[in-house]
């Protein structure tokens, strides 16, 4: 069946340093988002990517990198200098540029990040 | 002003009752809209797009209001099952989806 993956589904972090969130979809979508969601708050967008090698800052980019290598892939890196990184992360994919409008996104299992 | 704006609720519903809610949004030139369904501790789930004309899923009835700028969502004889998060999603350039925070349903026996 085709949908995304996102690993670990809990992933614990010591201050100052770098974690790597996996994401990873079968659907032959062109464009994955990453976005943040804490308690009580809607989810911002992080980073996405409208096509392989390519890449866009979000709302809160700041402290976060991403890489596109692979049109399945798109990898979340959360650094050091995230300052408060502890939150739940959502991977998410839609169809490419020429099918985008009306598409909706679906989205990975999410990622539960804790910073201790 | 936020672009995607919800009224965070929580809605109390006894079950069977309707529920019926809004979304506003900002960006005149926003190109689709989703009513999203989010469980706790569990990621966004497609409930249903919302077109220019309203549709009906079930018992749930979306409609579009393009002129005051805002979605609607109607739930008619509510369930257990319907309580939920129930979240507003606007495209409106490419690549770029704004979420509002949710609205909380919590239908009681």
């Amino acid at each position: 069946d085709g949908g995304i993956t996102q690993s670990p589904k809990y992933l614990f972090r010591k201050e100052g340093q770098n974690v790597t969130l996996s994401c990873e979809q079968n659907l032959n979508h062109d464009a994955m988002y990453w976005y943040r969601q804490d308690p009580g708050q809607g989810l911002r967008l992080i980073y996405y990517s409208q096509i392989v090698n390519d890449f866009q800052k979000g709302d809160i980019a700041e402290g976060y990198s991403v890489s596109r290598e692979k049109k399945e892939s798109f990898p979340l890196t959360v650094t050091s200098a995230q300052k408060n990184p502890t939150a739940f992360y959502l991977c998410a994919s839609t169809e490419g540029r020429d099918r985008w409008e009306g598409t909706e996104a679906f989205f990975g299992q999410g990622t539960r990040l804790t910073v201790v | 002003r936020k672009e995607v704006e919800q009224d965070p609720g929580p809605f109390n519903v006894p079950e069977g009752a309707t529920v019926a809610f809004n979304c506003t949004y900002s960006n005149s030139a926003s190109q689709s809209f989703f009513w999203y369904r989010q469980d706790c501790r569990k990621e966004p789930k497609l409930l249903m797009s919302v077109y220019s004309s309203g549709n009906e899923d079930g018992r749930f009835t979306a409609q579009l209001n393009r002129a005051s700028q805002y979605i609607s969502l109607l739930i008619r004889d509510s369930k257990l099952s319907d309580s939920a998060t129930y979240l507003c999603v606007v495209g409106h350039s490419w690549g770029k989806f704004q979420f509002g925070a949710g609205t909380q349903v919590v239908v009681t026996p």
